[in-house]
């Protein structure tokens, strides 16, 4: 069965903290995404991975960088925390070809206080 | 580009009623189309896809046609249940290896 793991389901980190999520997925893909999801604004992409260390800026990279040193884990850093992060974090996974289906983890709820 | 305009909810409906939530896109080629469904506390899991035109994706009694003259890819149910609360979200993949996905669509069903 596909599987794609976040490490944290919930977070509270304090303001200026550095924060790490990892993504994890077992299927092989090739691309993994970061996306963060807020009440009114739907998925909005952070940064997207098509390969071991290639990344690209989504739509709202400010504040967020990625790593991608393995092809099955994918990592989200916040340098910096600030209280406008606090969301609801998503990563997925497809394979290369577009026109695939996009696998999601569960979630990690962060809270920057 | 490409994008994805689906109705603003939240949609609230009693047991058994019928659903329909209205997906339209825009997009160059012929992209694939999804329907994907988050539970509460949850991420975003497949629902059901089409991947050319006049395809019916169905899947746990929803069902969604790929419609390429309107642009369109409904979701209907004949009878929702308590259990189909959630937020769906119409998507499609087209020439991009990024998805593009509409803003969701909260559905509340009531006993």
């Amino acid at each position: 069965d596909v599987k794609v793991t976040q490490s944290s389901r919930y977070l509270v980190k304090r303001t200026g903290e550095k924060v790490f999520l990892e993504c994890v997925q077992d299927m092989d893909h090739e691309n993994m995404f970061w996306y963060r999801q807020d009440p009114g604004l739907g998925l909005r992409l952070i940064y997207f991975s098509y390969d071991v260390k290639m990344k690209e800026k989504g739509d709202i990279p400010e504040g967020y960088s990625v790593s991608r040193e393995k092809k099955e884990r994918f990592s989200l850093i916040l340098e910096s925390a600030s209280t406008n992060q606090t969301s609801m974090y998503l990563c997925a996974s497809s394979p290369l070809n577009s026109g695939n289906t996009i696998y999601f983890g569960e979630g990690s709820w962060l809270t920057v206080v | 580009g490409d994008s994805v305009t689906q109705m603003e909810g939240p949609v609230t409906l009693s047991e058994e009623a019928f659903l329909t939530i209205n997906c339209t896109y825009t997009a160059t080629g012929y992209p694939s189309l999804f329907w994907y469904v988050q539970y509460p506390g949850e991420g975003l899991q497949l629902l059901l896809k089409a991947t050319k035109a006049d395809d019916k994706g169905s899947n746990k009694g929803f069902e969604a046609t790929y419609r390429k003259e309107t642009t369109s890819f409904h979701l209907e149910k004949g009878s929702v249940q308590v259990s189909d609360s959630a937020v769906y979200f119409c998507a499609l993949s087209g020439g991009s290896y990024i998805p593009t996905f509409g803003r969701g669509t909260s559905l509340i069903v009531h006993p």
